[in-house]
């Protein structure tokens, strides 16, 4: 059985700070990452993917790999309240569908 | 920019009924997917669908639920024979080719009656 894990949360964090989510992943032959954010009642928005060992930064996100550890990270910078979400990671395999964790809820006080 | 379109944006059925989601991927991308979350719950992979025909589907994926790609354009998940546990947010989702990611649509909210 292919696993995503991330801690629930809340994770909390005031306005202007460094928020860290964290996800690892089961399968060894995962390939492709991807972070989700997702509003409440809302559809997931792709904000990053990433592919090989080491750091992605896309504006105030980075994505952070290591296929060793199984470990795949998002920082957000300068955090903002409308950053406030739930922020899914995603893992796949070459050819096989997206295995989504449960998300980590991010709450950004002004 | 492109977007996946579902309709309809929320449906009501009695238990025992058919439902039919309906979902209009981003016209170029090749391959489709139907997933769903259950309130509270993670995003749960139902089925992907690629070259006209199913290329990978989940546990949850039995009998009572079928896809098809009528036309070019649109693809639909049917439901047969609706249970309570069938609530949830279905979400369709498209994209271009491996190894990207997935647009989703904005959703269909099935309530079992």
């Amino acid at each position: 059985q292919k696993e995503v894990e991330q801690n629930s949360g809340p994770l909390s964090v005031p306005e202007g700070a460094i928020a860290s989510l964290n996800c690892t992943y089961s399968d060894r032959g995962s390939q492709s990452f991807f972070w989700y954010r997702q509003y409440s009642g809302k559809s997931p928005e792709l904000i990053m993917s990433i592919y090989s060992n080491g750091d992605k930064e896309d504006g105030r996100f980075t994505a952070q790999l290591n296929k060793a550890s199984q470990y795949v990270s998002l920082l957000i910078r300068d955090s903002q309240p409308s950053d406030s979400a739930t922020y899914l990671c995603a893992v796949n395999q070459a050819g096989t569908a997206l295995i989504f964790g449960k998300g980590t809820t991010l709450s950004v006080s002004s | 920019e492109p977007e996946v379109t579902q309709t309809p944006s929320h449906q009501v059925t009695q238990m025992g009924q058919e439902v039919i989601l309906r979902c209009v991927p981003i016209s170029n991308h090749l391959y489709f997917y139907w997933y769903r979350q259950i309130l509270g719950q993670k995003v749960e992979f139902l089925v992907s669908f690629y070259n006209n025909e199913i290329s990978e589907k989940s546990e949850i994926f039995d009998d009572q639920f079928s896809v098809e790609r009528p036309d070019g354009s649109n693809f639909t998940l049917k439901i047969r024979s609706t249970k309570l546990e069938d609530s949830a947010m279905y979400f369709c989702a498209s994209r271009e080719t491996d190894p990207y990611g997935y647009t989703f649509g904005s959703g269909t909210r099935l309530t079992v009656v």
